[in-house]
């Protein structure tokens, strides 16, 4: 069974940082792209940014890119998102998901974890 | 880049079909057949229904169906039930690699 736990979530000010991480078992892990997927407080999905199998390839929706940066380990099965310069609107719960089974960027995210929440206030 | 365009509710009675729509450009949704559906209940991750435009993930019901003709990719659930009350969100590949996400629909069972 496919199992993602977030972790790493919390209150943090504005211009701060923070790194989420995302625990995965049952699958083969190295095989798959992971991607981060946020929702703001009573709002839709949001894409933020997708790593390829190999951790080489790495891409970033705009509203991101230059403030966070997505990275995995393969040999602890994990996956990570470093968020610096956090700004209020970077408010969300942070989902963790899984695929596709091959370096293409596609949004065929087959599972998801729980979501960890991010809070930026002062 | 704007949000793929989906009504913001849809409704029908149990048995009926409801088909929820997602619009978008030629050079997002009318440009790649890699649009996914996704159903969410309040509080909980969202599960994917529909990939590739017509593909349903192994455990899908086949009262899901997707399809697409020109820039609107569309969802229809036959023979609603209650359970599917939840809120549906679209989302396609849109060239540059991006992904981008439709703004939601809440789905309502009458």
């Amino acid at each position: 069974e496919v199992q993602l736990l977030e972790s790493g979530g919390g209150l943090v000010q504005p211009g701060g940082s923070l790194r989420l991480s995302c625990a995965a078992s049952g699958f083969t892990f190295s095989s798959y792209a992971m991607s981060w997927v946020r929702q703001a407080p009573g709002q839709g999905l949001e894409w933020v940014s997708t790593i390829f199998g190999g951790g080489r390839s790495t891409y970033y929706a705009d509203s991101v890119k230059g403030r966070l940066t997505i990275s995995r380990d393969n040999s602890k099965n994990t996956l990570f998102l470093q968020m610096n310069t956090l700004r209020a609107e970077d408010t969300a719960v942070y989902y963790c998901a899984k695929g596709p089974g091959e370096n293409k960027l596609r949004p065929n995210f087959d599972s998801w974890g729980q979501g960890t929440l991010v809070t930026v206030s002062s | 880049q704007s949000a793929l365009i989906q009504p913001p509710s849809a409704s029908g009675s149990p048995g009926q079909s409801v088909t929820i729509s997602c619009t978008g450009t030629s050079s997002d949704v009318g440009g790649y057949d890699f649009v996914s559906w996704y159903k969410q209940h309040p509080g909980k991750a969202p599960k994917l229904m529909i990939y590739e435009v017509t593909k349903r993930p192994s455990g899908v019901p086949d009262r899901f169906s997707g399809s697409k003709s020109g820039n609107t990719a569309s969802l229809t659930v036959s023979g609603l039930q209650a359970e599917d009350e939840a809120d549906y969100y679209c989302t396609s590949y849109v060239g540059s690699n991006k992904v981008l996400f439709g703004g939601g629909t809440k789905l309502t069972v009458l």
